[in-house]
């Protein structure tokens, strides 16, 4: 299996503030890479696929970049509805599809 | 496209989880479906995939319990796992495969294991 590696596991922030979100794989996954936002109680929401294509309706402060093994989850100007856990998703040598830990950002 | 989940949320260890997701508004032949489920203040766990012809893919850690099936004439597919413990508590999503993405889920299901 393909494992995931995120980083942080939690991230203390400010409105305002830029935050950035790792995620590694432990073998080349190419670019089939995806995050994922989370609120308490809510299912997980689609932001990014490919690594960087922002889904339609995600706000343009969300970025995402890297290929192969290293990836990143880049929001800048946070805004106080971004406060939530994001994960990233593996899609390339599957079954299964693996997630990343998760990272709780906080305010 | 939404996904309206249904199925019982409470069981008693060793009995089998029956959960159902019907897809609205949407070709239910062109994707696969996907479930996923998430313990209680824990990350996600993939299940399992079926598309319309039943065509499976299992994730190998739970692959001997899961069993997925499909009824496209209700636009249906359906998650069963077995000999369920305290381990297997967790909310239940099911969600669509687009594009080696999940991008649209269901709301979940929260399964509660209790003698």
């Amino acid at each position: 299996d393909v494992q995931m590696t995120q980083s942080p596991p939690s991230l203390s922030a400010s409105v305002g503030d830029s935050v950035t979100i790792t995620c590694r794989a432990s073998q080349n996954i190419n670019y089939y890479l995806s995050w994922y936002q989370q609120k308490p109680g809510k299912a997980p929401k689609l932001l990014i696929s490919y690594a960087s294509t922002l889904q339609s309706g995600v706000p343009s402060r969300f970025s995402g970049s890297g290929a192969g093994t290293e990836f990143t989850l880049t929001i800048s100007s946070l805004q106080p509805e971004d406060f939530a856990t994001y994960y990233c998703l593996q899609s390339y040598i599957i079954p299964p599809y693996t997630f990343g830990q998760g990272t709780n950002l906080e305010i | 496209v939404q996904l309206q989940q249904s199925g019982a949320g409470l069981l008693r260890p060793s009995e089998t989880l029956s959960l159902n997701c019907e897809v609205g508004g949407e070709s239910f032949s062109t994707y696969f479906w996907t479930w996923i489920r998430q313990p209680p203040g824990k990350g996600l766990e993939w299940l399992g995939e079926i598309d319309h012809n039943g065509v499976t893919n299992y994730n190998p850690a739970l692959k001997s319990r899961v069993t997925l099936s499909v009824d496209t004439s209700k636009k249906q597919f359906s998650l069963k796992l077995t000999s369920v413990t305290a381990a297997d508590a967790a909310v239940y999503f099911c969600a669509r495969v687009r594009s080696y993405v999940f991008d649209v889920w269901g709301q979940g299901t929260m399964l509660t294991v209790s003698s």
